[in-house]
């Protein structure tokens, strides 16, 4: 099946300063999503790219579909503490009922 | 009302008894999804629905099963739990259209089977 790769697998960063990561997949996505987890509760949509080369912000977050179609990029500007928790990406998974395969993760550790 | 509640939040259970998990949601979606989270491997789907009675199996599918009997309440059963069942299992919905990915997630059952 479709397997997306994502790094770094952790990051432990000083507040203020700024995160990248990416996902890589071995197949063609026409749809890319980026999920941010909290601790103790359900994943929540940060951005979804729908075409290749868009560059979509959403605050302090920036993602990118990558050219190729075969990757993703999430960064995050002047990290604070509320930014902890797991970052996925996720890409549709065959084409019918919105089924989605989703990147290991990334965990991100804030110090204030 | 939270849109996805899933019960119970937490459960410890033994070796060979079977176990369901229950999702229920409000926001009238069409589309349900239960998927188990585990270090290292990110989500991974195990059953999915696409309507009341109609679902089908996604990659980790074994030793679960699933029903929907209303649009609001998508059950997940493990039918004799083992201990490689342990995990975070989420429930998330979907609402219509092709393109729209933008799942809701419910706050997660944690399962430990002893």
């Amino acid at each position: 099946g479709q397997q997306l790769n994502q790094s770094p697998q952790s990051m432990f960063i000083q507040e203020g300063e700024d995160v990248s990561m990416n996902c890589t997949s071995s197949s063609i996505f026409n749809t890319w999503l980026w999920y941010k987890q909290d601790p103790g509760e359900g994943p929540v949509l940060l951005i979804a790219l729908y075409k290749a080369g868009e560059l979509t912000s959403n605050g302090r977050l920036t993602a990118q579909f990558g050219i190729t179609r075969k990757d993703s990029f999430l960064n995050i500007s002047a990290s604070i503490p509320s930014d902890v928790g797991i970052y996925f990406c996720a890409g549709p998974s065959g084409t019918s009922y919105g089924k989605l395969t989703f990147g290991q993760g990334t965990i991100l550790t804030v110090h204030p | 009302d939270a849109g996805i509640t899933q019960s119970p939040r937490h459960k410890v259970t033994e070796t060979g008894t079977p176990v369901t998990l229950r999702c229920h949601q409000t926001e009238n979606h069409r589309y349900m999804y239960w998927y188990r989270q585990d270090p290292g491997h990110g989500l991974r789907l195990i059953h999915y629905s696409y309507g009341v009675k109609d679902t089908d199996k996604g990659e980790v599918s074994d030793g679960y099963s699933v029903s929907r009997s209303k649009t609001e309440d998508f059950l997940l059963t493990l039918e004799s739990a083992t201990s490689s069942q342990t995990s975070v299992y989420f429930c998330a919905t979907k609402g219509q259209g092709a393109t729209n990915y933008g799942y809701t997630f419910g706050s997660g059952t944690r399962l430990t089977v002893v």
